[in-house]
C-alpha cells in the first residue's frame, strides 16, 4: 500500500513563527498535494508539485511557500504563521495522470495550532 | 456555482437502509470521479471511482455516472453504523496539464443510526 506519511500529528505554534509541514511518501509518485481543511470551507488546495523542483499555485496559497527538493518529499512552509492559518492540513499524493486519472492517496493530517 | 456541488445534508438513514448521496459537477471534461469516506478527525481514504457512464459496484457501494447530466452519485445498501462519515465527491479531468488534480465538493455528513 501506498504509504504517506506527515511528520506531526498535532502542532502548537506561535504567531509569527515559520513553520515546517513535511510530507514524504513511498510509492514514487510523480505528485504531490496540500490541502488545508475547515469546516464550513471544505478541502482547499495550498499549492501541488508535479515533479521535483516543480510547484503549482493552488486556490489558496498567500501565506504559504513549498519545496520539492526530493521526489519522495514535499513540504509546506509557513513563512510566518498566523492565527487565520489554525488548520488541518492534509498532504496527498498521486501517480502521473494516465487518460482518467488517479485518486489521492492522503497523509494522516497535521492538525496546527497557531496561538 | 460551485465547481462540484454535494446534497448538504446531514443525511441520517436507519441501520440496513440505503443511503443515497449526490454529487453534481459543472465541469464537462471531467473524466474521472471519486468518492472519499472521511471519519472525524480522520483524513479521507478513497472508497469507489468511476470512468465510465453506468454504474459501479463494489460490496455494498455502487457508483452511478451520469455525464450528459453531470451528475454522480454514491449508494450504501445495507448502511451500518460504521459507515457514519462524510463522504467527500471529488472529480478530475485528468492527463495533460491537470496533474491529476482532483476538485473536492464539500462533503456529505451521513449518520447511521440503530
Amino acid at each position: 500500500d501506498v504509504k504517506v506519511t506527515q511528520s506531526s500529528r498535532y502542532l502548537v505554534k506561535r504567531t509569527g513563527e515559520k513553520v515546517f509541514l513535511e510530507c514524504v511518501q513511498d510509492m514514487d509518485h510523480e505528485n504531490m498535494f496540500w490541502y488545508r481543511q475547515d469546516p464550513g470551507l471544505g478541502l482547499r488546495l495550498i499549492y501541488f508539485s508535479y515533479d521535483v523542483k516543480m510547484k503549482e499555485k493552488g486556490d489558496i496559497p498567500e501565506g504559504y511557500s513549498v519545496s520539492r527538493e526530493k521526489k519522495e518529499r514535499f513540504s509546506l512552509i509557513l513563512e510566518s504563521a498566523s492565527t487565520n492559518q489554525t488548520s488541518m492540513y492534509l498532504c496527498a499524493s498521486s501517480p502521473s495522470a494516465g487518460v482518467y486519472g488517479y485518486g489521492y492517496t492522503f497523509g494522516s493530517g497535521t492538525r496546527l495550532t497557531v496561538v | 456555482q460551485k465547481e462540484v456541488e454535494q446534497n448538504s445534508g446531514p443525511l441520517s438513514v436507519p441501520e440496513g437502509a440505503i443511503a443515497s448521496l449526490n454529487c453534481t459537477y459543472s465541469d464537462r471534461g471531467s473524466q474521472s470521479f471519486f468518492w472519499y469516506r472521511q471519519y472525524s478527525g480522520k483524513s479521507p481514504e478513497l472508497i469507489m471511482f468511476i470512468y465510465s457512464n453506468g454504474d459501479k459496484e463494489d460490496g455494498r457501494f455502487t457508483a452511478q455516472l451520469n455525464k450528459a447530466s453531470q451528475y454522480v452519485s454514491l449508494l450504501i445498501r445495507d448502511s451500518q453504523p460504521s459507515d457514519s462519515a462524510t463522504y467527500l465527491c471529488a472529480v478530475t479531468r485528468a492527463g495533460g496539464t491537470s496533474y491529476g488534480k482532483l476538485t473536492f465538493g464539500q462533503g456529505t455528513i451521513l449518520t447511521v443510526h440503530p
